[in-house]
């Protein structure tokens, strides 16, 4: 069965701490994207990923193809970071459409 | 350049009517998709066009459909609706097929009394 994984649930962080999320997958990719979002329900595409690493700000994605697995990191966390983290997979041989992981919710807090 | 539109962004309906929401893409994106999020069962997907054909549909009922115009603007309808059908509606646009990075609408929040 094609699933998404992510860890933790809920994150609660103070201002500054350096912020990991992670995501696992069950079977091979063609793409992976980390998604944002704020209380409201907009969503804002952060990455999309099938290899190596990207970075923007202090916002930087990771993924290991080998492992099935993802890792979003947030550097010098900010209370304006607080919001829902979602990771989405699109599998390989899939239609082409988005598997989406339960979503990470983090509070920093000042 | 102008977002993603959803109108409208709030819609009380009762069970049993149907509903249009609809969807303005980013200007030249041409896929469009449609997602359903729920407390319950989070975030997922509906159906996606491009260029007016459906190319892909997720596992909803029948009851969930959609169309794309020559314009790439897209809508969706729910008819017959039932109470788990609250949910949020939301689009994403992207320049070709959904393989590229999609841009997200604000959202349709539905609820059905």
């Amino acid at each position: 069965k094609n699933e998404v994984e992510q860890s933790p649930q809920n994150l609660t962080a103070q201002e500054g701490e350096f912020i990991t999320i992670n995501c696992s997958y069950s079977v091979g990719i063609s793409a992976l994207h980390w998604l944002q979002q704020h209380p409201g329900g907009g969503i804002v595409s952060l990455f999309m990923l099938s290899s190596g690493k990207k970075k923007h700000g202090r916002l930087i994605a990771t993924i290991n193809i080998q492992e099935k697995h993802s890792s979003l990191h947030i550097t010098a966390s900010h209370p304006r970071d607080s919001a829902v983290y979602i990771c989405a997979v699109r599998f390989e041989g899939s239609q082409g459409n988005l598997i989406f992981g339960k979503g990470t919710k983090l509070s920093v807090k000042p | 350049k102008a977002g993603v539109t959803q109108t409208p962004r709030y819609l009380i309906k009762t069970r049993g009517q149907q509903v249009t929401l609809s969807c303005s893409p980013i200007s030249g994106h041409r896929s469009v998709s449609w997602y359903q999020q729920t407390p319950g069962q989070g975030l997922q997907f509906l159906f996606e066009y491009f260029s007016e054909t459906q190319r892909n549909k997720g596992n909803f009922p029948g009851r969930f459909s959609g169309r794309q115009f020559s314009n790439s603007r897209s809508e969706m309808n729910v008819s017959t609706l039932e109470l788990g059908d609250s949910a949020l509606y939301l689009c994403a646009s992207s320049v070709q097929v959904s393989y590229n990075e999609q841009f997200f609408g604000p959202g349709t929040r539905l609820t059905v009394l």
